[in-house]
């Protein structure tokens, strides 16, 4: 079935370290990939997506790009904050009804 | 976020009935409900499109949606279980039947069943 896999669980980093998630994704054809953050108390934040295959998707320093090759949208982010610190969840769009399915979400703390 | 309203925000229930209520701004015609569970990802319940139920996922009975209107969503809980204790998000996206159309949550009600 189609299903979207973040390895990392937690990361800890400090400030103005450079940032990658990786997220993998199974599923027939095209699918749409998200990335999403959620800050504690609040719902999930959309960040980007993207649709198609080389696409980059960015925000807020953030950025992935859709490689259908390896099934993977990884999220990077060149320098992080304190401020970055959140839940990040990547997400698959499928099928003909525009139901986002959400990886397990990573955890990541950002120490000053 | 302003644009999509959830009430209550904090609910605590012995068995009693409620209902969550949710009202997007932004002129969407799908709007969506979401269970969180703690440390999990957010999951489907269910999906309306123009007042109409789409997409019903596996939820147990005692959850009954309803959609007034297209900028409305409710969702009555009936009898509640330990299980149910979560964050419930409203969210709403342009229409349904695009796979690449963006989601927009609001911040959810936390029920809490004791």
């Amino acid at each position: 079935g189609d299903s979207v896999t973040q390895t990392e669980g937690q990361v800890a980093l400090s400030e103005e370290d450079f940032l990658t998630i990786h997220c993998n994704y199974s599923a027939s054809g095209y699918p749409a990939l998200f990335w999403y953050v959620q800050y504690p108390g609040e719902g999930p934040q959309f960040l980007f997506r993207a649709s198609r295959d080389k696409e980059k998707g960015s925000s807020r320093g953030f950025e992935a790009t859709y490689d259908k090759g390896t099934t993977s949208f990884h999220l990077r982010k060149a320098s992080v904050q304190e401020s970055d610190s959140a839940v990040y969840y990547c997400a698959l769009g499928v099928s003909n009804y525009n139901v986002l399915y959400f990886g397990s979400g990573t955890k990541l703390t950002v120490e000053p | 976020n302003t644009k999509i309203t959830q009430s209550p925000r904090y609910l605590i229930l012995g068995r009693a009935n409620k209902s969550l209520e949710c009202e997007q701004h932004l002129g969407h015609n799908a709007m969506y409900w979401y269970k969180q569970s703690a440390e999990k990802p957010p999951e489907l319940m269910f999906l309306y499109n123009l007042k109409q139920l789409i997409r019903n996922e596996t939820v147990p009975s005692r959850f009954i949606p309803e959609c007034p209107d297209s900028s409305k969503l409710l969702l009555h809980i009936s009898a509640v279980d330990p299980e149910d204790s979560a964050v419930y998000f409203c969210a709403s996206s342009q229409d349904y039947s695009n796979s690449g159309n963006t989601l927009y949550f609001g911040e959810g009600s936390r029920l809490i069943v004791v």
